[in-house]
C-alpha cells in the first residue's frame, strides 16, 4: 500500500531532551516536507525537501533540523525541544514538485512539558 | 509571499444540502490541491486541481487560475463530509488556506 509513515504516534517529552520524528515514503516520490499544526494558527510548512540532499525552510523553520540521505526518508529532528513545540506535525510527499499524489502522513502529536 | 485565504470559516448543512467552499490565492500559481481533514485529524486528499474542473462522485471542483480562486462544491452532503476542507497552494513553498470548517447535521 502507498503510504507515507510516522513515528511515533504520540510523544510527551521534556524540554531540551533531543527527539526525533521518522517519516518515511514507500512511493518514490522526490518531494518532502512537514507541516506543524496548531489551533488558531492553522497548518504551516516547516521544512521541505525537492530530493536526496536538498532541504529548504519553510515558514517555520526555527528549533527544528531535517535531513535527506535517502528518498524514502525526512525525519525532523529538535535538538533542544521547548513547549512552544508542542503542537501536532505531518510529514507529506509527493511526485516531483506538482503536487501530484500528495499524500500526508498520520500526524505526530508532540507535548513538551 | 503567497496568501491562501478560504471562506465561509464555518459552515452548518443538514445531510442533503449542496455547499460551495472557495479558496482565493493573492499570486499565480502553478499547483492547487484540495484535502478534506476529517474528525479524527487525518489529512486526505481530494484533488490536485492547478487549473481547470474535476470530479469524483459527489464532489468537484474548479480552478480558474487567471482570476485566482478554486471552488470546491459538495453536492447532497452527508454526516461523513464533517470536517476541515482546506487548500494547500504554492512553488515548493507550500500555503495551506485558513480552512473551512463544515459540520453535516443528519
Amino acid at each position: 500500500e502507498a503510504q507515507v509513515t510516522q513515528n511515533p504516534r504520540y510523544l510527551i517529552t521534556v524540554t531540551g531532551k533531543k527527539l526525533t520524528v521518522t517519516c518515511s515514503q514507500n512511493m518514490n516520490h522526490e518531494y518532502m516536507s512537514w507541516y506543524r499544526q496548531d489551533p488558531g494558527l492553522g497548518l504551516r510548512q516547516i521544512y521541505y525537501s525537492m530530493n536526496v540532499e536538498v532541504t529548504d525552510k519553510g515558514d517555520v523553520p526555527e528549533g527544528y533540523k531535517v535531513s535527506r540521505k535517502e528518498k524514502r526518508n525526512f525525519p525532523l529532528i529538535l535538538e533542544s525541544p521547548s513547549p512552544n513545540q508542542t503542537s501536532l506535525y505531518f510529514c507529506a510527499s509527493s511526485l516531483g514538485t506538482g503536487m501530484s499524489g500528495y499524500t500526508f502522513g498520520s500526524g505526530t502529536r508532540l507535548t513538551v512539558v | 509571499g503567497i496568501q491562501v485565504e478560504q471562506s465561509p470559516p464555518d459552515l452548518i448543512l443538514q445531510e442533503g444540502a449542496n455547499s460551495t467552499l472557495r479558496c482565493n490565492f493573492s499570486d499565480s500559481v502553478n499547483n492547487l490541491q484540495w484535502f478534506h481533514q476529517n474528525p479524527w485529524g487525518q489529512l486526505i486528499n481530494l484533488f490536485y486541481i492547478p487549473s481547470g474542473t474535476k470530479q469524483n462522485g459527489r464532489l468537484s471542483a474548479t480552478t480558474v487560475a487567471t482570476e485566482r480562486y478554486s471552488l470546491l462544491y459538495i453536492s447532497s452532503s452527508q454526516t461523513t463530509d464533517s470536517g476541515v476542507y482546506f487548500c494547500l497552494s504554492g512553488t515548493y513553498k507550500y500555503i495551506f488556506g485558513t480552512g473551512t470548517r463544515l459540520k453535516v447535521l443528519a
